[in-house]
């Protein structure tokens, strides 16, 4: 099966920031890869899909990139808002694995 | 409005069996797949499986095959997740979801408790 592997585990950034985070498939996936939001408590969010495509209503300040096997997620200026687990997950196939996470603090 | 709303959360005991739901409205449920996802406290996402209610084609995580059954009523418009024999370690949330591009859509998540 293929392995998705994001880094970092967790990052602490400013206001403003420019942040971004790494998911990597052990083979390649073409652009099936989403990237979802989950805030404490909260039901995760879709974000991003087919690698690039950002999900109706979702800031531009998000945006992401990549095809095959590496894919970034970024977030061109932090908000407060943006605190959150981030994940990214593979979508082309079964199992349609997600990555460990990625955990945002300020 | 599209969206999935799940059964309530639950608490059992070890040993015991338990069916969770999701129901869908606001768009076609027969057209998309609804996927099952775990997650245990303080703990990341997990893809536990995923089915077509058109004609109820199931496919599953090797994490998960033989512990856990999925299943879908399109009559119903909901998809189950249903465990034989409960342990304390399936004590989690559990989220169904809207398979389009990517998960797009998402229930509010069931709590499932299970102790002694």
């Amino acid at each position: 099966d293929i392995q998705m592997t994001q880094s970092p585990s967790s990052l602490s950034a400013s206001v403003g920031d420019r942040v971004t985070i790494t998911c990597r498939a052990s083979q390649g996936i073409s652009n099936y890869l989403a990237w979802y939001q989950q805030k404490p408590g909260k039901v995760p969010k879709l974000l991003i899909y087919a690698a690039s495509t950002l999900q109706s209503g979702v800031p531009s300040r998000f945006s992401g990139s990549g095809s095959g096997t590496d894919f970034t997620l970024t977030i061109s200026s932090l908000q407060p808002e943006d605190v959150a687990a981030y994940y990214c997950q593979k979508y082309n196939s079964d199992p349609w694995t997600f990555g460990q996470g990625t955990k945002v603090e300020i | 409005e599209v969206q999935l709303v799940q059964s309530g959360a639950e608490v059992k005991k070890p040993g015991e069996s338990l069916k969770i739901s999701c129901k869908g409205s606001g768009y076609s449920f027969t057209t998309y797949w609804i996927g099952w996802v775990r997650q245990m406290p303080g703990k990341g996402l997990e893809w536990m499986g995923i089915v077509f209610p058109a004609d109820s084609d199931t496919r599953y995580s090797p994490s998960f095959q033989g512990l856990v059954t999925i299943s879908a009523d399109k009559s119903l418009s909901t998809a189950f997740l249903q465990w034989s024999t409960l342990k304390a370690s399936d004590s989690a949330m559990y989220y169904c979801a809207r398979l389009g591009s990517g998960f797009d859509i998402w229930g509010q998540g069931t709590m499932v408790t299970v102790s002694s």
